[in-house]
């Protein structure tokens, strides 16, 4: 079975804090993803790795950095965090087969509330 | 226009009963497509791939338009375990991440 795990299932953090999400999948997959999930909006992705040490930025990459620097692990950084990054935020991994991305399998998600 | 829509529902239906809902999708060079499921307090898991064809995996049904720029879902004999969002992916080209884009998702209720 394949696992992603994501370093916490709820935190609080203050505004203007650093904060490291953390993502763990130990299927060897190249291709690693970060969303965030708020009502109404569905998931937006915020950046994807396809590698070790290379990202691509995606659709709201404003306010984020990402690190990949092992295969496995795909962390999220929030350099000082606003009111306004309060969200879910999903972790994703997947297999790159010819063609096209496979599935993507999550992770279930870190509560982010930043006050 | 949003790139991709969904009806956010919720569609509430009886047990047995065969629900349908769209996905459109605004580019027309867009390439690959999926139908997730998202539980309540879950995170989201693959249902199925939509290929060209349609495909049918038990009672679930996908489908393509290409023409009308849509994908489909339908769920024959749904049971109370149906219950879920179901959101749709839409893939504009396979080697740029960026295009990843997910509906909002279309929430079903499946009632006894």
């Amino acid at each position: 079975d394949v696992k992603v795990t994501q370093s916490s299932r709820y935190l609080v953090k203050r505004t203007g804090e650093k904060v490291f999400l953390e993502c763990v999948q130990d299927m060897d997959h190249e291709n690693m993803f970060w969303y965030r999930q708020d009502p109404g909006l569905g998931l937006r992705l915020i950046y994807f790795s396809y590698d070790v040490k290379m990202k691509e930025k995606g659709d709201i990459p404003e306010g984020y950095s990402v690190s990949r620097e092992k295969k496995e692990r795909f962390s999220l950084i929030l350099e000082s965090a606003s009111t306004n990054q309060t969200s879910m935020y999903l972790c994703a991994s997947s297999l790159t087969v010819t063609g096209g991305l496979d599935e993507q399998y999550f992770g279930p998600g870190t509560r982010l509330t930043v006050t | 226009r949003k790139e991709v829509e969904q009806d956010p529902g919720p569609f509430n239906v009886p047990e047995g009963a065969t629900v349908a809902f769209n996905c459109t999708y605004s580019n027309s060079a867009s390439q690959s497509f999926f139908w997730y499921r998202q539980d309540c307090r879950k995170e989201p898991k693959l249902l199925m791939s939509v290929y060209s064809s349609g495909n049918e995996d038990g009672r679930f049904t996908a489908q393509l338009n290409r023409a009308s720029q849509y994908i489909s879902l339908l769920i024959r004999d749904s049971k109370l375990s149906d219950s879920a969002t179901y959101l749709c992916v839409v893939i504009l080209s396979w080697s740029s991440a960026s295009k990843i884009i997910f509906g909002s998702g279309t929430r079903l209720s499946i009632r006894p």
